[in-house]
């Protein structure tokens, strides 16, 4: 069965980069789309971003240039780096599996991580 | 940017009451529209895709249904594993949004 897990640091100062790993068992990040979706406190969601199985990726325009979300196909895992957090960032963060049919569905999620953006 | 308008915020049932939850989309998302359970400290399950699609493994009392701008999650027979949070999330269209979500309760 497919999964995943975040890792990173719990807590990020503000100005700083926010780094977290998405490790994947059962199915490789060579196939289909992988994405990192984060919800805030008070449960407002937002999709941040994918890469795909070439190494492609797209992001959510609100990012701006500050999301990077790169990928290690030999040890299965696929990463976020969000520059110059705020407070505004303090988030739990998913990284999460595309349906392999049809639309835009992700249908594996990690457990997720909560990053606090705090000095 | 779709917006995903979802009512109630918060639900409260009876066990075996069937309840409706609702996403209205800003503009037509031709169905491309998934409804997630999420129970407390757990990663989001879903529960539907394509508007009506029951994703493998979900039970048959979950159903989706709408077109267009319009669409709702039913739970027909409240279960007491059925509580927790309930959100929608719009496919057809970068970025992709979710509504704000609804807190389903047994009374």
């Amino acid at each position: 069965e497919v999964q995943l897990q975040e890792s990173g640091p719990g807590l990020v100062k503000p100005s700083q980069s926010l780094s977290l790993t998405c490790s994947v068992t059962g199915y490789s990040i060579t196939s289909n789309y992988w994405g990192w979706i984060r919800k805030f406190p008070g449960n407002k969601m937002e999709w941040m971003g994918y890469i795909s199985y070439s190494g492609s990726t797209s992001y959510n325009p609100s990012l701006k240039s500050r999301i990077s979300i790169t990928r290690d196909t030999s040890k299965n895992q696929f990463f976020l780096q969000l520059n110059s957090v705020t407070t505004e960032d303090t988030a739990t963060y998913y990284c999460a599996k595309k349906k392999l049919t049809g639309s835009w569905y992700f249908d594996f999620w990690g457990p997720g991580t909560m990053v606090t953006v705090s000095s | 940017d779709i917006q995903m308008t979802q009512s109630p915020a918060s639900l409260s049932a009876s066990l075996g009451e069937t309840i409706s939850i609702e996403c209205r989309a800003s503009e037509d998302i031709y169905s491309n529209l998934a409804w997630y359970q999420q129970k407390s400290g757990k990663s989001p399950q879903l529960l539907i895709y394509a508007a009506n699609r029951l994703q493998d493994g979900v039970p048959s009392r979950f159903s989706g249904s709408g077109s267009g701008t319009q669409y709702s999650l039913k739970i027909s027979g409240m279960q007491p594993e059925d509580e927790g949070d309930y959100f929608c999330l719009q496919g057809s269209k970068f970025p992709f949004t979710f509504g704000s979500g609804t807190k389903l309760e047994i009374k």
